[in-house]
């Protein structure tokens, strides 16, 4: 089963505005990933965010982590149409590399 | 560096055979991990080993299986096949089982059962 929910499920925006996902858990988490899939390849990982971390940047991209509401962002700036793709979360605990997703937001990015 | 290769890219199969997926980690990751992809279910762990050995599993049939050998490399079996196994399955790798180890994912093996 899925940990949680992300929001939206889909997003369409215009090319130079901003992306804003959301994302939401159940459990305790040791750490907040986020990974983009480009249709039908794999996963790439974007950014991993500790549980004892607030923020973080990497280039464009903004993650922040509230542990007490269970909740994530990713806030990709500036988007460009290559950033096109689906946007998962993915929370991991304590138990070595297992990850539970979540349901992922498919974002378009017009030209 | 290589990434993670998955083989076969597609498979079509009918329902009650079995089939093997393979993949090879990055070279140098010992942790080995696959999931499985459906427009139901979303992303759903299935396996992970490290070492040759099952570290943790998920919540699936006896009919799924896998298993590591010595050079890293790892197979996922899936016997008795069902309409419902119809998926994309991913295979991810780390260099190894630390907590907070991002994973590289392969392109996945698209398996059509009929």
């Amino acid at each position: 089963s899925q940990q949680g929910e992300e929001d939206p499920q889909a997003l369409s925006i215009q090319e130079g505005e901003n992306a804003t996902m959301n994302c939401s858990y159940k459990t305790s988490i040791n750490n907040l990933q986020w990974y983009r899939q480009n249709s039908g390849r794999g996963l790439v990982h974007l950014i991993l965010i500790r549980s004892n971390e607030r923020e973080k940047h990497s280039g464009r991209l903004r993650v922040t982590l509230d542990t007490s509401k269970k909740s994530s962002s990713l806030l990709i700036t500036a988007s460009r149409a290559a950033d096109t793709a689906s946007y998962f979360c993915a929370t991991g605990n304590n138990a070595g590399n297992m990850l539970t997703f979540g349901g992922g937001t498919r974002l378009m990015v017009k030209p | 560096k290589a990434g993670v290769t998955q083989t076969p890219r597609y498979l079509i199969k009918t329902r009650g055979q079995q089939v093997t997926l393979s993949c090879s980690p990055i070279s140098g990751h010992r942790s080995v991990s696959w999931y499985q992809q459906t427009p139901g279910q979303g992303l759903q762990f299935l396996f992970e080993y490290f070492s040759e050995t099952q570290r943790n599993k998920g919540n699936f049939p006896g009919r799924f299986s896998g298993r590591q050998f010595s050079n890293s490399r790892s197979e996922m079996n899936v016997s008795t096949l069902e309409l419902g196994d119809s998926a994309l399955y991913l295979c991810a790798s780390s260099r190894d089982v630390q907590l907070n180890s991002p994973l590289h994912f392969g392109n996945g093996t698209r398996l059509t059962v009929t």
